[in-house]
């Protein structure tokens, strides 16, 4: 099993930019899910996808923050502007859902995305 | 609003000791609650889960224990060794799973 994709590993961009962060989930999983980690504030929750609507993005921290997910396979966390406090490492996971919650998930390696 | 926490951020054991990792909750709808090891560089890694029906599961070398009425629960790993030095969360699930901060547990040789 290839296992959550995610690319790019590492982002550099300067303060203002547009970064797009993109994820391959497990193949057959119908939930996807955005993570951000950082030191201070640990593993939040984004947003996150059931068979491709997004359901809940309450932890999107400000309009700047948009994510996608156009097919089963493919999802994009986009900022635009990008600013240094988005400096974090950015999950991606997928897991099977039913209807009564969202059990075990698998977390891709992550993007390192830092703005100067 | 809901959230799940642990109660210490490090914990430093002695190679081939017991480790126990503690986490508390506070939704009393959570039905199901998972803990994740995550190594330096790499993302979260599922280690056990268990059912709000449930008061312990075992896996290899890990077990996981529930207690509904103090809303606590703990990850015992037995015979601790260098490849378990890690950051551990607890998560509990109500409609998304809810992470805690993680404690860091460093094996001393």
């Amino acid at each position: 099993d290839a296992g959550v994709i995610q690319s790019p590993r590492h982002e550099v961009t300067e303060m203002g930019q547009e970064v797009t962060l993109r994820c391959k989930p497990i193949s057959g999983h119908n939930s996807l899910f955005w993570y951000r980690q950082t030191m201070m504030r640990g593993l939040e929750l984004l947003i996150y996808f059931n068979n491709n609507v997004p359901i809940d993005d309450s932890g999107m921290p400000e309009d700047r923050f948009s994510a996608k997910m156009p097919n089963a396979s493919f999802s994009t966390l986009k900022i635009q502007p990008s600013e240094p406090r988005d400096s974090a490492v950015y999950f991606c996971a997928s897991s099977q859902s039913t209807g009564t919650g969202t059990y075990e998930q698998y977390f891709g390696p992550g993007t390192r995305l830092t703005v100067t | 609003g809901e959230s799940v926490g642990l109660h210490l951020p490090t914990l430093s054991v002695q190679e081939g000791d017991n480790s126990i990792i503690n986490c508390a909750y506070s939704n009393s709808a959570s039905d199901y609650f998972i803990w994740y090891k995550q190594e330096s560089g790499k993302g979260p890694q599922f280690i056990i889960d268990i059912r709000s029906n449930m008061d312990k599961r075992q896996g290899q070398r890990v077990t996981v224990l529930l207690n509904k009425t103090v809303k606590h629960l703990s990850l015992q790993i037995a015979a601790t060794q260098p490849g378990d030095s890690a950051v551990y969360f607890c998560a509990g699930n109500s409609q998304k799973l809810v992470f805690g901060q993680g404690t860091r547990l460093t094996i001393n040789p």
